[in-house]
């Protein structure tokens, strides 16, 4: 069974500072990662990829993968409450057709 | 560009009722489909994909069933709906050049079985 853990939450963040959202994987052979933010009652919305081991960085937010670690986290720098919301992190499953496994999701709250 | 149209947005249903949700792509050809439902506080769980016209995978074995008539329009379907149906269902396509390629959602439909 592949899977995806990500840690619940609610991860408590102040406005301004940096939250640190993580994820494993079991699948080793997985060689794409995404990360979506989804709003209460809304539908996720992709917000970062990445496909190679390091960082990548958009705007506020960094995607880091360790694919060795089978790691992928997402920094999301100057925090505002605007990025209240789950993030969820997707992992492209091996010799799939494009198909997704889906963590959980982390809860992020941002406090003014 | 490419958008994803899904409808209607909200539904609520009497048990044992006839279902049916649509979902539509525009801007892109040959797009692999999928079915998702979200229950309350919880992660997604994949009910269905497809790659093309009248293919159809089912990932978990339930009173749901969809269908691809059109190379962009997905539907999903079911004769009679149970409580345990009600959620938040989502349609996502993605390219079909790769397996690589991120999902995109649409709007969701919330349904509601009474």
């Amino acid at each position: 069974q592949k899977e995806v853990e990500q840690n619940s939450g609610p991860l408590s963040v102040p406005e301004g500072a940096i939250a640190s959202l993580n994820c494993t994987y079991s699948d080793r052979g997985s060689q794409s990662f995404f990360w979506y933010r989804q709003y209460s009652g809304k539908s996720p919305e992709l917000i970062m990829f990445i496909y190679s081991n390091g960082d990548k960085e958009d705007g506020r937010f960094t995607a880091q993968l360790n694919k060795a670690s089978q790691y992928v986290s997402l920094l999301i720098r100057d925090s505002q409450p605007s990025d209240s919301a789950t993030y969820l992190c997707a992992v492209a499953e091996t010799d799939s057709w494009g198909k997704l496994q889906f963590g959980a999701g982390t809860q992020v709250v941002v406090t003014p | 560009s490419q958008t994803i149209h899904q409808w209607p947005a909200t539904l609520v249903q009497p048990v044992g009722s006839p279902l049916s949700l649509e979902c539509t792509v525009e801007g892109t050809s040959n797009p692999n489909l999928y079915w998702y439902r979200q229950a309350a506080g919880r992660g997604l769980q994949l009910l269905f994909y497809s790659v093309g016209i009248g293919q159809i995978s089912s990932e978990v074995p339930q009173n749901l069933s969809a269908s691809r008539p059109q190379d962009r329009q997905f539907i999903l379907s079911s004769k009679k709906l149970l409580l345990s149906d009600s959620g938040f269902y989502l349609c996502a396509w993605s390219s079909g050049t790769g397996s690589d390629q991120p999902q995109h959602f649409g709007d969701g439909t919330r349904l509601s079985i009474l």
